[in-house]
């Protein structure tokens, strides 16, 4: 089974850090993405990347960046959090098959 | 640009009765259509997948998704639920045949009751 492995089940950090959400997937998947999940919205994709050291915007890419130095590894960067940053991130990868998610990071900032 | 909107946001049904969660797109080409799964503090789980072929797709957990061009919908059933189907479904579009960039709908809370 892929195995997607999301660093933090919860983080709670302060107005203007620098937040780091770091992401692990087992399959050798070409394709990672980040996604944000808040009620009654569904989830909204903030990145995506199709290769190593390759990224592209999602829908809601403001106030966020992200890493790929290798292929297994995805990073969410907010550079200076902010309350309305609050929300559950939610990492998934895939190949030629459907996205395989990890179980998320319920990000809190105070 | 496609969209996807699940037109019941809560759905409260008894045990054993049958269920349908409802789904529709708006898109200009061909799309490749998703139900996914979120039980309580987990990820999503993909349910069930329209990709071509036959327009009623069966998934797991013995649900199963009709996909109707005409009316553009993509809804999701169950003849007969458990406690344990308690989650929230969401249901997504994709664009082209990767997968993983999917427009998600809103999500829909289904609440099984004993």
């Amino acid at each position: 089974d892929v195995k997607v492995t999301q660093s933090s089940r919860y983080l709670v950090k302060r107005t203007g850090e620098k937040v780091f959400l770091e992401c692990v997937q087992d399959m050798d998947h070409e394709n990672m993405f980040w996604y944000r999940q808040d009620p009654g919205l569904g989830l909204r994709l903030i990145y995506f990347s199709y290769d190593v050291k390759m990224k592209e915007k999602g829908d809601i890419p403001e106030g966020y960046s992200v890493s790929r130095e290798k292929k297994e590894r995805f990073s969410l960067i907010l550079e200076s959090a902010s309350t309305n940053q609050t929300s559950m991130y939610l990492c998934a990868s895939s190949g030629t098959s459907p996205l395989h998610f990890g179980n998320g990071t319920r990000l809190t900032v105070t | 640009a496609q969209s996807v909107t699940q037109l019941d946001s809560q759905v409260p049904v008894f045990e054993e009765a049958p269920v349908e969660l409802r789904c529709n797109y708006s898109s200009s080409v061909s799309v490749y259509l998703f139900w996914y799964v979120q039980y309580p503090n987990q990820g999503l789980q993909l349910l069930l997948k329209y990709l071509s072929g036959s327009t009623l797709v069966k998934g797991i957990n013995g649900f199963e998704a009709e996909f109707n061009k005409s009316q553009t919908s993509f809804h999701l059933r169950k003849p007969s639920v458990h406690i344990s189907d308690t989650a929230e479904y969401f249901c997504a579009v994709s664009p082209t045949s990767n997968t993983g960039k999917l427009i998600f709908g809103q999500g829909t809370t289904l609440q099984v009751k004993p």
